[in-house]
């Protein structure tokens, strides 16, 4: 079946530092990829996604790129902001499974200002 | 426009209570999904509506949750009777369409349960 594994947090930064969360995932067809991100007392939105190999996913200063020979869809920041502290979900989804989403354990990112 | 909304956003029961959560998708919305996530893991899916059917229900625990979509439009799911293991953090998500690639899934703010 479908998995996916990000790196376990919290992760605590310093603003203006540099924010990098590992992904990586296993899926038995060619599955599209996804980063969700949950703010303090707010559901989830999606931040960007990756529909095939080689694609890159940009919003708001961050970014993936969907890598197939490696299976993982990192997400990276440059300078990150006491607002972008929430915590990341990765998730990836296959139209053949209706579109369901199989989600990481989450990444609970710290800013610190 | 309005989004995807849960009622309750917190809900606190006792073991062996029933529990009734409630998801309002986008208007025109046909798909409709549940999700849950426990002590803080993975986000895991529950189940998967088309307008009124149920297209997937694989994420089920057992026959203690029910869900229905009545005329294809809100949805809920109950849980009776509920367990301690069933505290958690309940999402709903809608999305346009099906066979689509990739369309995207709108997200509820959850439904927060914990039983005691």
């Amino acid at each position: 079946g479908n998995s996916v594994t990000q790196m376990e947090g919290p992760v605590t930064l310093s603003e203006e530092a540099f924010l990098t969360i590992n992904c990586t995932y296993t899926a038995t067809g060619y599955p599209s990829l996804f980063w969700y991100v949950q703010y303090p007392g707010e559901g989830l939105q999606l931040l960007l996604k990756a529909t095939k190999a080689d694609d890159k996913g940009s919003n708001k200063g961050f970014e993936a790129t969907y890598r197939k020979e490696t299976t993982s869809f990192h997400l990276e920041k440059g300078s990150v902001q006491v607002s972008d502290s929430a915590v990341y979900f990765c998730a990836l989804s296959e139209t053949a499974a209706g579109n369901k989403l199989t989600f990481g354990g989450g990444t609970r990112v710290l800013v610190k200002p | 426009e309005a989004g995807v909304t849960q009622f309750p956003s917190h809900s606190v029961i006792e073991k062996g209570q029933t529990v009734t959560l409630r998801c309002d998708p986008i208007s025109g919305h046909d798909n409709l999904y549940w999700y849950r996530r426990v002590m803080g893991k993975e986000i895991k899916f529950l189940l998967h509506f088309v307008k009124e059917s149920k297209q997937d229900e694989s994420g089920m625990p057992n026959n203690r949750f029910l869900a229905e979509r009545t005329g294809g439009t809100y949805s809920t799911l109950k849980v009776q009777p509920a367990e301690l293991e069933d505290s958690g953090v309940y999402f709903c998500a809608s999305s346009q369409g099906l066979g689509q690639l990739n369309t995207e899934a709108f997200f509820g703010q959850g439904t927060r349960l914990t039983v005691v």
